[in-house]
């Protein structure tokens, strides 16, 4: 079974407004999380490290200020994509580290419109 | 910096034969972990096999194996007797020292297993 579990699968929301991802680890507790994103056809491309209890990593050139990152627990982290535009529109997914290897959750697909 | 190279975007292969995905890495780190992920068209990235850097035997996983040469730095993931379900997109990663879990992915190649 899934061992990071990511909600919503799907999610559409309207231009201006805000959504929120949640990753969360099963059963093991992950002090820090990753948020890839995934254009279609392309490779994954991490946009940030989610760390408990601090501040998110995020890579250069991903804006720390519309892909707010909150990692408030040792199971759960959280990204919120503010005042979505249409070019928001993608694939994100979290990944976590167990203790063998680092799992992925399922994905959300986001489309803004 | 790291990086990861697939060159094979799309890849045919009879159900019950054998193929070889192609990885090829750049690392100067001498400690280092790579994966291999499957995704279907789902999005979900399944865990499929795992090699660190200094494990001296390559890595299997039922018909999935890991042909690891660490002079050539290449990690070819070989999965035996294709089955349909296999059709998805392949992505190598490798983990460097000091990353924690931060994977650098190659572009993918999309395997496509034919009756």
């Amino acid at each position: 079974g899934a061992v990071v579990s990511q909600h919503p699968s799907r999610v559409i929301c309207k231009s201006g407004t805000s959504v929120k991802i949640e990753c969360r680890s099963l059963d093991f507790q992950a002090t820090t999380m990753f948020w890839y994103r995934q254009f279609p056809k392309q490779s994954l491309m991490l946009m940030a490290t989610s760390n408990e209890g601090s501040k998110a990593t995020y890579e250069q050139g991903v804006e720390k200020d519309k892909f707010l990152i909150n990692h408030a627990s040792l199971t759960l982290s959280t990204l919120t994509v503010t005042s979505a535009h249409p070019e928001d529109s993608s694939f994100y997914i979290c990944s976590a580290r167990t203790v063998n290897t680092i799992y992925f959750g399922e994905g959300s697909w986001l489309t803004v419109v | 910096a790291q990086k990861i190279t697939q060159t094979q975007p799309g890849m045919f292969v009879q159900e019950k034969e054998a193929v070889t995905l192609d990885c090829t890495y750049d690392t100067s780190d001498q400690s280092y972990g790579l994966f291999w992920y499957k995704q279907p068209s789902s999005g979900e990235m399944i865990f499929l096999i795992y090699q660190g850097s200094y494990d001296e035997q390559n890595a299997t996983e039922g018909r999935y194996s890991l042909n690891f040469q660490k002079a050539r730095k290449s990690a070819n993931l070989v999965i035996s007797a294709s089955q349909l379900g296999d059709s998805a997109m392949y992505f190598c990663a490798m983990r460097a020292t000091g990353t924690a879990s931060k994977l650098t992915f190659g572009t993918g190649t999309r395997l496509q297993v034919t009756l």
